[in-house]
């Protein structure tokens, strides 16, 4: 069963508490991404991670940190979270570049 | 770097018509043209993609077309149905790179 699982699916905090989003995968695929979508501006990647231990800045890092100890899941990390980061955040994985991109759910995270 | 613009943000159709969604991108090394559905609530669901060895691509009731010179791609939904009603969003990528660069999306609506 092909999937992406993302916990929790809604999440609100504090502003300037930290946050952690969790996201799991059953696909053994190598790559897997965080994006956040914001009403207008469509999916923006925050982080890739290539593989355990292996991650890359997207175009929106900033205030974000991510950790992937095991390949089959990828964690997103607000330290002392921002208003500004209230978004509907996407995890996702591939197989391979320039293939099919497998989506979670989502988490709708709201700072008060 | 690359950017995606889709060009309808809205968009109603009668069920049993064609709908259109029409992309532009700019980086002319762009060669993965993907499309995805994203129903309410959910997250984003691949439904179709292109490569940029082809200028046509059929699917069922889904046509993507290609044209290169123009650097504009597009989703035509024949026969819609009302479970066709959700937001399309257009990608682009270049063969070397792992991104996914996404449209701001298009609402689609199917009326009975």
């Amino acid at each position: 069963d092909m999937k992406v699982t993302q916990m929790p699916r809604y999440l609100i905090k504090r502003m300037g508490e930290n946050v952690l989003l969790e996201c799991g995968q059953d696909m053994s695929h190598e790559t897997m991404y965080w994006y956040r979508q914001d009403p207008g501006l469509g999916l923006q990647l925050i982080y890739i991670s290539y593989d355990v231990d292996s991650n890359s800045e997207g175009d929106i890092p900033k205030g974000y940190r991510v950790s992937r100890k095991k390949r089959e899941h990828f964690s997103l990390i607000l330290d002392s979270a921002k208003t500004n980061q209230t978004s509907v955040y996407f995890c996702a994985s591939s197989f391979n570049r320039n293939t099919e991109v497998f989506f979670g759910k989502g988490t709708r995270l709201t700072v008060v | 770097g690359e950017k995606v613009e889709q060009h309808e943000s809205t968009l109603s159709v009668r069920e049993g018509d064609s709908a259109v969604i029409n992309c532009t991108y700019t980086d002319t090394a762009s060669s993965y043209f993907p499309w995805y559905k994203q129903e309410a609530g959910k997250g984003l669901h691949f439904v179709i993609d292109i490569r940029s060895n082809v200028d046509r691509k059929q699917s069922q009731r889904l046509i993507v077309l290609l044209d290169k010179k123009a650097k504009r791609f597009s989703l035509h939904i024949t026969a819609t149905q009302p479970e066709d009603s959700a937001i399309y969003f257009c990608a682009a990528a270049s063969s070397g790179s792992w991104q996914l660069i996404f449209g701001s999306g298009t609402q689609l609506t199917v009326m009975p």
